[in-house]
């Protein structure tokens, strides 16, 4: 019983190199979500998607890319990385998207620096 | 703009004493109310949520929340801390703009001590 797998969960970039945080979920869920989380800030979206081929933007997509070709996967590219990126990256999914009769269930997330 | 506020970054409790994480969100209407808890390397997991009805609800480990609409708060309580509660704890609503997105607050680290 996997559930929502990243990877990887450690990750030093230089500044302007390019890498792909991978999210797979195994229990067919419809909607998956970015967050990043930067101490202090609590959790900010970044991008989601509810159903293949349907991706959307969140309140920080900025120098982020996503695609979303299948249900089970959402990989979140990073173009052209910038210190700001530092931070604790966590995927999300869930069925339906609808909150009174399901939760999140979360990554244990992918720590990234750029130095 | 939607929000939810947690008013304080760190709380430190003894073991076996009683615990009160406070949060407040500004929405128009009722929000949908959750709360989550973070432990150290690990992804949030939901310890309770509340949509409509008792305005106290019970979640997992021991933990209830009290929603008051005329507070716009939203605290989460236990009676008695444990060791293993030692982690982060954030409190997020719901706001719906062409699907349901989750806004969480800056969270509340939570310190036990033995």
């Amino acid at each position: 019983n996997a559930g929502v797998t990243q990877t990887p969960k450690f990750r030093i970039l230089k500044i302007g190199q390019s890498m792909t945080l991978q999210c797979t979920q195994d229990m067919n869920h419809n909607y998956m979500y970015w967050y990043r989380q930067d101490p202090g800030m609590g959790l900010k979206l970044i991008y989601y998607s509810v159903g293949a081929g349907i991706t959307d933007k969140g309140e920080v997509p900025n120098g982020y890319n996503v695609s979303r070709s299948t249900t089970e996967d959402f990989p979140l590219r990073l173009e052209l990385a910038a210190p700001s990126q530092t931070s604790v990256y966590f995927c999300a999914s869930s069925y339906s998207g609808t909150p009174w009769d399901e939760k999140l269930f979360f990554g244990s997330g992918t720590q990234l620096s750029v130095l | 703009a939607q929000s939810v506020t947690q008013p304080d970054i760190h709380i430190t409790v003894s073991e076996g004493a009683s615990l009160e994480l406070r949060c407040n969100y500004s929405y128009g209407a009722t929000p949908y109310l959750f709360w989550y808890v973070q432990s150290p390397g690990q992804g949030l997991q939901l310890l309770l949520k509340y949509f409509s009805g008792d305005t106290l609800v019970q979640g997992i480990k021991g933990f209830e929340a009290e929603f008051k609409r005329s507070q716009s708060s939203f605290n989460l309580r236990k009676p008695s801390v444990h060791w293993s509660d030692a982690a982060e704890y954030f409190c997020a609503c719901t706001v719906y703009s062409g699907t349901y997105k989750y806004i969480f607050g800056t969270g509340t680290r939570l310190k036990v001590l033995a």
